[in-house]
Parts: structure tokens; sequence; C-alpha cells
């Protein structure tokens, strides 16, 4: 079946700093990537969709200044934690999917922010 | 009320029992719908799309009922490998996959 690629796949930051997490597609044109986040013992929830070459739309309540998203390419999609928080700390998973597939997702990454 | 609901669990069930998994959904315009496996710390896969009518494969069974906006996954001879989460997803408005937060499910020797 078609690969996703994320990573790091663990990351470890300082409060204050900035993450970037990234999320490929390896044998296939995804034109949908999406970014969920899941806290222990919690669902997915969905923080963004993003479409190639155009602004990721972000759901409701997920601040877009703080989890820049950037969708270069139809391979490439990224995630960039700013300012990173204890509270920002989560798995983090990217899926990718064509308008015909179902979605494939990434290992995921999960982030602790100290 | 949330988008797509799902009795948590857990499920503790011995080796070759059969459980049944329930799921609602909000939405009544939902068009396609989805059973994932998640294990523990890792991401989701799919196990199974649900059709209309109703598909199985091997050992799984997906229902789906429109009228009362209800999706069941059947597990029969359960084995201990089945041991993870099983999430509920309902596609929605923009291609998004809208997620329930799962039924933990145990298989025991």
């Amino acid at each position: 079946g078609a690969v996703v690629s994320q990573h790091p796949s663990r990351v470890i930051c300082k409060s204050g700093t900035s993450v970037k997490i990234e999320c490929r597609s390896l044998d296939f044109q995804a034109t949908t990537m999406f970014w969920y986040r899941q806290f222990p013992k919690q669902s997915l929830m969905l923080m963004a969709t993003s479409n190639e070459g155009s602004k990721a739309t972000y759901e409701q309540g997920v601040e877009k200044d703080k989890f820049l998203i950037n969708h270069a390419s139809l391979t490439l999609s990224t995630l960039t934690v700013t300012s990173a928080h204890p509270e920002d700390s989560s798995f983090y998973i990217c899926s990718a999917r064509t308008r015909e597939t179902e979605a494939f997702f990434g290992q995921g990454t999960r982030l602790t922010v100290v | 009320r949330k988008e797509v609901e799902q009795d948590p669990g857990p499920f503790n069930v011995p080796e070759g029992a059969t459980v049944a998994f329930n799921c609602t959904y909000s939405n009544s315009a939902s068009q396609s719908f989805f059973w994932y496996r998640q294990d523990c710390r890792k991401e989701p896969k799919l196990l199974m799309s649900v059709y209309s009518s109703g598909n199985e494969d091997g050992r799984f069974t997906a229902q789906l009922n429109r009228a009362s906006q209800y999706i069941s996954l059947l597990i029969r001879d359960s084995k201990l490998s089945d041991s993870a989460t099983y999430l509920c997803v309902v596609l929605g408005g923009y291609n998004k996959l809208i997620f329930g937060a799962g039924t933990r499910l145990a298989v025991h020797p």
C-alpha cells in the first residue's frame, strides 16, 4: 500500500523553541494532507487541512500562527509548532490522500516540550 | 453532541469470543464510513470501509444503518492480536476524516 513518511518520530524540545515536523507521501501525489493531534487516551483531533499550493484550513480553536503549515508540493507538508510550551506536548500525526484513495497515515511524532 | 460517538470500553474478552462495537454519527449527509485500528503509540491503519449493504472481511463484519446513523463492527473468533483501539471514522465535508474516540479491545487467553 501507499506509504506516508513522517519525521521525526520523537522530539524533545525546550519551551519557547520551534519544532518542524515533515510529512511525505512516498509513492503517490497527495492532493490533501491532514494534521491531527492526539492527547493520551483521547481521539485524533483534526487540526488543519492542507491542499497543495493553497493556505491550510484550520479547525476551530487551533491557532494558525502557532501551528504553521506549509504544503509546498504534492508530496510534502510540514507542520511547525512555534514557541512550543509544555501543553503542546502531544502525538502529532499527518495523513495524506487523493480523492480516490483511503487516507494513509504517517508514523506520528511524539513531541515533548520541557 | 460529538460528530462521531463510540463506547470507549474497554471490552475485555477471551480468545474465541465474538465482540461487537457500535458507533453513531451526527451528520446525516455523511457518505463514507470506515473502521480504523490503532495500536498503542502507533498510527491508525484502515481496517475496512463500511458499505450500505454491509460487508465482511474474514472475521470482521461491518454494518451501516443510515436511518439510525449507526455503524457497527463485529469481530468473530477473537485473537490475541486483535487487542487494539478501534476507531469509527466518518468522511465529512472537504474530505475531512472525523474520528470517534475509539473503543479499546483487550483479548485475553
